[in-house]
């Protein structure tokens, strides 16, 4: 079946713009995942989404950045007043409630001049 | 909260040698842990899992994990390596008591050379 996609697989912008990410999950699986990966970085927690509970932003880095899921599926990362330390590649995931196995996206390589 | 150490950022070895890439963890509640795999110019995938049970986890193309609760540790482990094993592992946790947040590792680039 599809795997996690996630658009666009790049995106460069300018300092101070907003961008979108976004991630479609595999169908069913009801909770979804955001992490940034910054180059020589390892995976870092940003928000997750657990079908109708309140989801986790215990690891968005400021509050320039949020994230929404519409209709438990799928889910838009916004980045506001983007700058150039958001540089990263943003990875989305999700999983079968009950299974821990994540399935990630290829990701969406973000570059801020 | 949890957190994850691997102790060595590159492992070079050759092919057909055994490796162990290591992996430490702090959690003041029980965990669940993970390995992840990224290929090169691919996405993470999993490599094998501890949710419960038998401390030695098996997993795809030959990897072993084996959990060692009072070390704290989650251990790599791969008797001989082959060139395709060339990648960046991840190693991962998360509480068990409640809630998906995973915290991974800084990542070990295992390097297989001919």
């Amino acid at each position: 079946g599809a795997g996690v996609s996630q658009s666009p697989s790049n995106k460069v912008t300018e300092k101070g713009k907003d961008v979108e990410l976004r991630c479609d999950p595999i169908s069913g699986h009801t909770a979804l995942y955001w992490y940034r990966q910054s180059l020589g970085q390892g995976l870092e927690f940003l928000i997750y989404f657990q079908g109708n509970s309140a989801p986790d932003k215990s690891g968005l880095p400021s509050d320039r950045f949020s994230a929404e899921r519409t209709g438990g599926s799928v889910s838009t990362l916004t980045i506001q007043r983007t700058q150039q330390e958001d540089s990263a590649v943003y990875l989305c995931a999700s999983s079968r409630q009950g299974l821990e196995t994540q399935y990630f996206g290829p990701g969406t390589r973000l570059l801020v001049l | 909260a949890q957190s994850v150490t691997q102790l060595d950022s590159q492992v070079p070895v050759f092919e057909e040698a055994p490796v162990e890439l290591r992996c430490n963890y702090s959690s003041s509640v029980s965990v669940y842990l993970f390995w992840y795999v990224q290929y090169p110019n691919q996405g993470l995938q999993l490599l094998l899992k501890y949710l419960s049970g038998s401390t030695l986890v098996k997993g795809i193309n030959g990897f072993e994990a084996e959990f060692n609760k009072s070390q704290t540790s989650f251990h790599l482990r791969k008797p001989s390596v082959h060139i395709s094993d060339t990648a960046e592992y991840f190693c991962a946790v998360r509480s068990n008591t409640g809630g998906f947040k995973t915290i991974f590792g800084a990542g070990t680039r295992l390097f297989v050379k001919a």
